[in-house]
């Protein structure tokens, strides 16, 4: 069946501007999470949804960045006034209920900020 | 907070050798541990998990013993492949939260 599914798969976007990442996860995966994965480095978590509520976003930055998950399937990211240290790959990733059921991710929107 | 300390990459080793990547882990209660591997151009995906203490999670030869008296979880496999060439992530799952939280990776190349 088919994937998480992340559009776009590259952005390149000036300073300042405002971009959207979307997410399409797994059909009947209850659970997304945004990770973001800076080059060398290890995912950094960011918001988990469980449904359509964000259940922890204690990783995401307050003031730019929103993410919303509005019917419990697609979610969006949003980053305002874009800066250049938000340059980075930015993952989706769901899962199907049960606590220790696998994430699937996937393959990420590359952000470039020149 | 919780965390995952894992070694620093890259690792070379010619096909056959035998492969040892070192995680540690800090958190409360008892965690839930994962190794995730990343082929390149692929997406991560999950390589093996453990979820309680002792416990011995296994794939595609590889192996980690979830050692809660080292707080440790290693990957290990007897005989790597040039096919295992990959970056390789430790991870964690705290008891009382659906967070995961993942090492910085380390990247394996194996020679012919």
């Amino acid at each position: 069946g088919a994937g998480v599914s992340q559009t776009p798969s590259n952005k390149v976007t000036e300073k300042g501007k405002d971009v959207e990442l979307r997410c399409d996860p797994i059909s009947g995966h209850t659970a997304l999470y945004w990770y973001r994965q800076s080059l060398g480095q290890g995912p950094e978590f960011l918001i988990y949804f469980q449904g359509t509520g964000a259940a922890d976003d204690s990783g995401l930055p307050k003031d730019r960045f929103f993410a919303v998950r509005p019917e419990g399937s697609v979610s969006t990211l949003k980053i305002q006034r874009t800066e250049q240290g938000d340059s980075a790959a930015y993952l989706c990733a769901s899962k199907p209920g049960g606590m220790n059921s696998p994430l699937h991710f996937g393959n990420g929107t590359r952000l470039t900020v020149t | 907070g919780d965390s995952v300390t894992q070694m620093e990459g890259p690792v070379t080793l010619s096909e056959e050798a035998f492969l040892t990547i070192n995680c540690t882990y800090t958190a409360t209660g008892y965690p839930s541990l994962f190794w995730y591997v990343q082929y390149p151009g692929e997406g991560l995906q999950l390589l093996l998990k453990a979820t309680k203490a002792d416990d011995k999670g296994s794939n595609k030869g590889f192996e980690a013993t979830y050692r809660k008296e080292t707080t440790s979880f290693h990957l290990e496999k007897g005989s790597v492949q040039v096919s295992d060439s990959a970056v390789y992530f430790c991870a964690l799952r705290g008891s009382s939260a659906s967070k995961i939280i993942f090492g910085s990776g380390t990247r394996l190349s194996i020679r012919p």
